[in-house]
């Protein structure tokens, strides 16, 4: 079956260490995107990209990094620079121009910054 | 980003009761969507919403979208223990924008 996959679902590491965070979808989705959660808000975009090794930043991209080499995948890197990096981080796919069928949410990775 | 605004921001009803969400933009919408997330997992797409007056249904769900297409409700018939999580509104621009959520839980 088609979906998202993030791994992994909980990650724990120390202040001031980068982290990558995964998401492979096998959708065959051109566009793809990552959010952030935090408890009792709404989800907020990070960086989101429409194309193969094109991406643009979302509304709080200040300490993330991405890349897209593949149309697959879509990592995201958060660097020591985030200063409060501790969330639920959500990938999503979706076919730009079809928005009837909204987008596809892989099931998140919980991080954790000791 | 779109700014999406939901009432309420929680909910408790009990089972078999109704009960209605309610997102408003501050913009005109040209797609509202709707989510469901339970705790801790991903989002699940409900509907999507495009013409002014218009409603949609998914089983005990229905979503309306005011013909000024500013505003949408979400209404809930007989609500069950399943129906309960974070329901999420969204505006697509560029990478979807989301209001807070309002968090539903029905009481047995």
């Amino acid at each position: 079956d088609g979906g998202i996959t993030q791994s992994p679902k909980y990650l724990f590491r120390k202040e001031g260490q980068n982290v990558t965070l995964s998401c492979e979808q096998n959708l065959n989705h051109d566009a793809m995107y990552w959010y952030r959660q935090d408890p009792g808000q709404g989800l907020r975009l990070i960086y989101y990209s429409q194309i193969v090794n094109d991406f643009q930043k979302g509304d709080i991209a200040e300490g993330y990094s991405v890349s897209r080499e593949k149309k697959e995948s879509f990592p995201l890197t958060v660097t020591s620079a985030q200063k409060n990096p501790t969330a639920f981080y959500l990938c999503a796919s979706s076919i730009p121009g079809q928005g009837y069928y909204g987008y596809t949410f892989g099931s998140g990775t919980r991080l954790t910054v000791v | 980003s779109q700014e999406l605004e939901q009432s309420p921001q929680s909910l408790i009803v009990q089972e078999g009761k109704n009960l209605t969400i309610n997102c408003t933009s501050s913009k005109t919408l040209y797609g509202l969507y709707w989510y469901k997330q339970k705790y801790g997992e991903g989002l699940i797409f409900l509907m999507m919403l495009q013409k002014g007056g218009e409603e949609k249904s998914h089983e005990k769900i229905t979503a309306k979208l005011d013909e000024k297409k500013q505003q949408s409700s979400l209404h809930i018939t007989a609500s069950q223990p399943s129906h309960a999580g974070i329901y999420l509104c969204g505006a697509d621009k560029s990478g979807m924008g989301f209001g807070a959520g309002t968090r539903l839980t029905v009481k047995p």
